[in-house]
Formats: structure tokens, sequence, C-alpha cells
């Protein structure tokens, strides 16, 4: 199994621009989150999802979307890049919604 | 307001010499306290779950326990590949996915 895979792993957008943060996950999980972690900060949450065709907002979605057309992918979009949105993005996933497995994160910088 | 704190921030052992990492919680309705290790330029990576008051997981020279307000993470005889970041969580209730995370312990083990 591989896991949780983001991609990609490194990133370099410009003010304005929209990309897309891909994650797969290989284990059948329901459970799928977007999490974001800035230098000193705790991870925050930015979306999840608890199946195919259900999301919902975290702690801080907003500038992001995502979808969940299948179990195993959870896409995140980021619309009208800014500077704020500077930050190391982690996909998780999980079966029970406790214990998460991660991803080994997307390092994005809007310059 | 629900807050995960841990500490120290940082922490420098010699090899061999055993400590703890502290996590405390002020949140109502514990469903699930998390921790993770995480290496520079990875994601975290799941080591144990604690669910009520009294419990106790062991893993190689690590031990975690868990008291109504705290957990500690106990490292004895700690190596250099012990050296990590240790993160916390808790999942409490109040919606499906409230899950909190520390700002984490950065270990750091001297040969």
């Amino acid at each position: 199994n591989a896991g949780v895979t983001q991609t990609p792993k490194f990133r370099i957008l410009k003010i304005g621009q929209s990309m897309t943060l891909q994650c797969t996950q290989d284990m059948n999980h329901n459970y799928m989150y977007w999490y974001r972690q800035d230098p000193g900060m705790g991870l925050k949450l930015i979306y999840y999802s608890v199946g195919a065709g259900i999301t919902d907002k975290g702690e801080v979605p907003n500038g992001y979307n995502v979808s969940r057309s299948t179990t195993e992918d959870f896409p995140l979009r980021l619309e009208l890049a800014a500077p704020s949105q500077t930050s190391v993005y982690f996909c998780a996933s999980s079966y029970t919604a406790d214990t998460q497995y991660f991803g080994p994160g997307t390092r994005l910088t809007v310059l | 307001e629900d807050q995960v704190t841990q500490s120290p921030e940082a922490l420098r052992l010699q090899e061999g010499e055993s400590s703890s990492l502290n996590c405390s919680y002020t949140v109502s309705g514990l469903r699930g306290l998390f921790w993770y290790r995480q290496d520079p330029g990875k994601g975290p990576e799941f080591l144990f779950t604690l669910y009520s008051a009294g419990e106790e997981k062991e893993k190689e020279r690590l031990k975690a326990t868990l008291t109504k307000k705290e957990s500690f993470l106990h490292i004895t005889a700690p190596k250099p590949e012990d050296s990590a970041t240790y993160l916390c969580a808790v999942r409490y209730t109040g919606g499906y996915q409230k899950v909190t995370f520390g700002t984490g312990t950065k270990l750091q083990v001297i040969p």
C-alpha cells in the first residue's frame, strides 16, 4: 500500500493564480482531511470529508474549495492565491475518524 | 475556549536521559487523545490513541498516559533517532471532526 500520496511536493504561485493540490489514498478510508501547518502553529483543519460526495468546512476554509467524487481522491483547490496561503499542506485519511494517516505534504509559496 | 497546550516547546536530552512531554487540554467531552511524531519535511506519523483517564500505551521507548486534564509522553533512555517533533491532538464532542492539534514539542537527543 502506498498510503496517502500528495502531489506536487513543492509549488510556487504568483498572487491571483489558482491551483489544485492532489491527494489520493489506497486504504479505502471514508474520512479524508486537509490541513495547513504554519511555523509555530498547530495543524489547522481546512476541509474534511466523511465519504464520497460529502464534504464540510473545518476551521480555516476561506480561499479553498474541495470535492470528493471518489473514495480515493480528495483534491484541494486554491482560487486566487494570496501570500497568506503560503504554508505546508497535509492531506490525511482515517477509517474510524480517530487515527489519521498523513501524506508527505505539499510546500506552497505564494509570491 | 477549547485548547490543547504542549510543553515544553523544545527539549534537548543527552542519549539515555529519560524525560516526559506534556499535553494539557481544556475541552469538554473528550473522545480521544492522539500522539503523533513528525520528522522534518514529513507528515505526522501516528503513535498512540488514548480514550479514557488511566489508560496507558507503550511502544519501544515511548509510553503515553492520560488523566482527566493532561497526557504525558514518557521517553525512556532516548536515542538520537527519537529526535523529532511530537504532536498531541484531541478529538472532542461538538461535531464530527472537532480535532484540535497542539503546536508540538521539538525533541533533540544528543549522542
